[in-house]
This record gives structure tokens, sequence and C-alpha cells, in this order.
């Protein structure tokens, strides 16, 4: 069946460092892919998304390109905050499956000041 | 309003008990999702209504587990005789189409003492 991989967390970087969290997939057909993130004490909100090939989301500095070849979904930031501390999930939704989306374990992301 | 919203935000309920989960979506959108999300994982999909109709309910994990539309707006998840295994945030998300993006209310979470 479908499924999302991500890496393991936690991740904990120094204020404008360089973020990377991979994310793999699994499916058949053609996903659109997400990723969402949980402030804390708040509720899952979408950041960005992309639905076909080479496609590049991009939000509040983040970016992640649909790479078919690799079956991946990486998410980026090149300078991230103390405000970005946060949880990111990489979901994708497969609209042969029902339209349910398929989640990885998320990342928890610490910035330090 | 203006999101998903949810309530309560909080139950605790002893074990054997029976609870009722409350979910109100966006005005207007036709789909809406059940999810169950355990500490430090990914929300794990319960189950999905189309209007009143729910569609898929593979991800209900025992006969405890009962979802409802009855008018095609807002949607109850009930468990009954809550075991300690239940305990976990349950998250209510609603989009107005196939491909469209979910929007999460703020879950709740229950604890089962």
């Amino acid at each position: 069946g479908d499924s999302v991989t991500q890496m393991e967390g936690p991740v904990t970087l120094s204020e404008e460092a360089f973020l990377t969290i991979n994310c793999t997939y699994t499916a058949t057909g053609y996903p659109s892919l997400f990723w969402y993130v949980q402030y804390p004490g708040e509720g899952l909100q979408l950041l960005l998304k992309a639905t076909k090939a080479d496609d590049k989301g991009s939000n509040k500095g983040f970016e992640a390109t649909y790479r078919k070849e690799t079956t991946s979904f990486h998410l980026e930031k090149g300078s991230v905050q103390v405000s970005d501390s946060a949880v990111y999930f990489c979901a994708l939704l497969n609209a042969g499956n029902n339209r349910k989306l398929i989640w990885g374990l998320g990342t928890s992301l610490a910035v330090n000041p | 309003g203006a999101g998903v919203s949810q309530s309560p935000r909080y139950k605790v309920a002893k074990r054997g008990q029976d609870v009722a989960l409350r979910c109100d979506p966006i005005s207007g959108h036709v789909s809406l999702f059940w999810y169950q999300q355990a500490l430090g994982q990914g929300p794990e999909f319960l189950t999905y209504f189309q209007n009143e109709a729910q569609l898929d309910k593979s991800g209900l994990p025992s006969d405890r587990f009962f979802a409802e539309r009855p008018e095609g707006s807002v949607s109850t998840l009930k468990i009954q005789r809550t075991q300690q295994e239940d305990s976990a945030v349950y998250l209510c998300a609603s989009s107005s189409g196939l491909r469209d993006k979910q929007y999460f209310g703020p879950g709740t979470r229950l604890t089962v003492t």
C-alpha cells in the first residue's frame, strides 16, 4: 500500500541555519504530496503542496519539489527562525485510495536563538 | 465559523465509559475525515464522509468506534467502552473537493484512565 517515510527527529538547529527534512514515498499512480506543520498547542496546518511531478510548492520561505524519479518531496528552508519550531509532517493523497491522506511519522524541529 | 472546530478539546474518560467527539466542518465542505494521532506519531486515517455518506471506514480500529454525519454537516465520532489504547488526539478535517486541501480542526485529546 501507499506509504510515506520521513527522517526521524528531533532536529535541532541554530537560527539562520539551513533546514532539510527528507521525505520519500511509495504510491501507485500519481499522488499529490503535502507538508503539514503543527505548532505547539495548535492544529495541523497545510504548509505547502505539489500535485504533479517537478512541481515546487513554497510558502513562508519553505520549499519542496515533487521528484517522481526519486519518489521524494524533501522540505527545505534557507534560514530558519525560532518561530519555525514545530513538528513537520509529510503526507500524500492518492485519489485512487479514496482520498485519505497517508502520513509520515512527523519530524520535530527545534530552532535555538 | 472560519475554520473546523472540535469539541471538547480535552476529554478524560474512565476505562469502559462511552465518549462522543464532535466536529463542525467548514460550512459547505462536502468531505469530512477523522484521524487518530497517537503521541509522537503521525495521524492515522479512521473514516471518511462525503456529505452524509460514509464512504470509507476501513481505518476504524474496532467495532467500538462509530462515526456519523446524519445531515452532511456536523459529525460525531463515538467510542464505546473506551480502553487505554484509545488515548490519542482525534483530528477532524474537511475539504471542499476531491483533491482540495484538508483543513484540520484543533483536535480532541482523549485520555482514558
